[in-house]
C-alpha cells in the first residue's frame, strides 16, 4: 500500500512570495489533515478535511493560508503571501473513515521564507 | 482543550540498553487514545505505538512497550534493546474520542530527542 505523498520536499521562497504544497493520501482515506511543524516543536493542525468538506480549520490563518480538497481525493494548501514565521515544514496526513483515530503522515515539505 | 507534555527534551542511551520517555498529559475527556510517534531526520512520522484508553492492559509492540497510568494521566514508553536506528525525535499524542470536530484532532507534545550511542 502506497504512503501519503507530498511535493516539493524542499521550497525556499521570498518574504511575501506565494507557495502551494501538494498532498495525495493513501488511497481509500476519506479524511485529510494538514500540520505546520516549527523547528524543535510538535506538529499543529492548520486543517482537516473530511472528503472534500472542511471539518476544522479553526487554527488555519485564513488571511494568508488557503487549502481545497478537490474531488476529495489531493489536497493543496497555498500561503499568500508569506511570512518569515511561516518558516516550518508543513505535514499532511490521512486515515480511513473507520479508522477513525490513526493517523498515517507523508513526509513533509519543509518551507524556507528568506 | 486538551494539552500533552514532555518534559524532557533530549535523552541518550547506549545501544541495547532501556530507555523510558515520559508524558503526561491533561484532558477531561474519558475515553480517547494516546499514541508514540517517532520522527526521524528524514521527516516521516511513524506510528510506534497506540493505546486505547479504556483497555487496561499496556500496549507493545516488540521492544516497544508503554507504560499508561490512566488515574495520574500518564504514559511513558519504554525501549528496550536499544538500536542505532531508533535514534529520532519522539512525540507522545492524544484524541479525544467525543466525537464532533475534535474527533481525529491530534494534539502533540513538545517532543523528545533519543540519541543512541554506538
Amino acid at each position: 500500500e502506497a504512503g501519503v505523498a507530498q511535493s516539493p520536499r524542499y521550497k525556499i521562497i521570498e518574504k511575501r512570495q506565494s507557495v502551494a504544497f501538494w498532498c495525495n493520501p493513501i488511497s481509500g482515506h476519506a479524511t485529510l489533515y494538514w500540520y505546520q511543524q516549527i523547528l524543535g516543536q510538535g506538529p499543529k493542525l492548520l486543517i482537516q478535511f473530511q472528503n472534500n468538506g472542511v471539518v476544522d480549520d479553526s487554527q488555519l490563518p485564513k488571511d494568508r493560508f488557503s487549502a481545497e480538497r478537490l474531488k476529495g481525493v489531493d489536497s493543496t494548501l497555498k500561503i499568500q503571501p508569506a511570512k518569515l514565521e511561516d518558516s516550518a515544514v508543513y505535514l499532511c496526513a490521512s486515515r480511513t473513515f473507520y479508522d477513525t483515530d490513526t493517523q498515517y503522515f507523508g513526509p513533509g515539505t519543509r518551507l524556507t521564507v528568506l | 482543550a486538551q494539552t500533552v507534555t514532555q518534559s524532557q527534551p533530549e535523552m541518550s542511551v547506549q545501544e541495547a540498553e532501556t530507555v523510558t520517555l515520559s508524558c503526561t498529559y491533561d484532558t477531561s475527556e474519558s475515553n480517547y487514545y494516546l499514541f508514540w510517534y517517532k520522527q526521524p531526520p528524514s521527516r516521516q512520522m511513524i506510528l510506534v505505538i497506540r493505546q486505547e484508553a479504556y483497555k487496561q492492559q499496556n500496549a507493545t509492540e516488540n521492544r516497544f512497550s508503554v507504560n499508561f497510568q490512566k488515574a495520574a494521566k500518564s504514559f511513558s514508553l519504554k525501549i528496550s534493546d536499544s538500536q542505532l536506528g531508533d535514534t529520532a525525535m519522539y512525540f507522545c499524542a492524544f484524541i479525544p474520542n467525543a466525537g464532533g470536530t475534535s474527533y481525529g484532532k491530534l494534539t502533540f507534545g513538545q517532543g523528545t530527542i533519543l540519541t543512541v550511542h554506538p
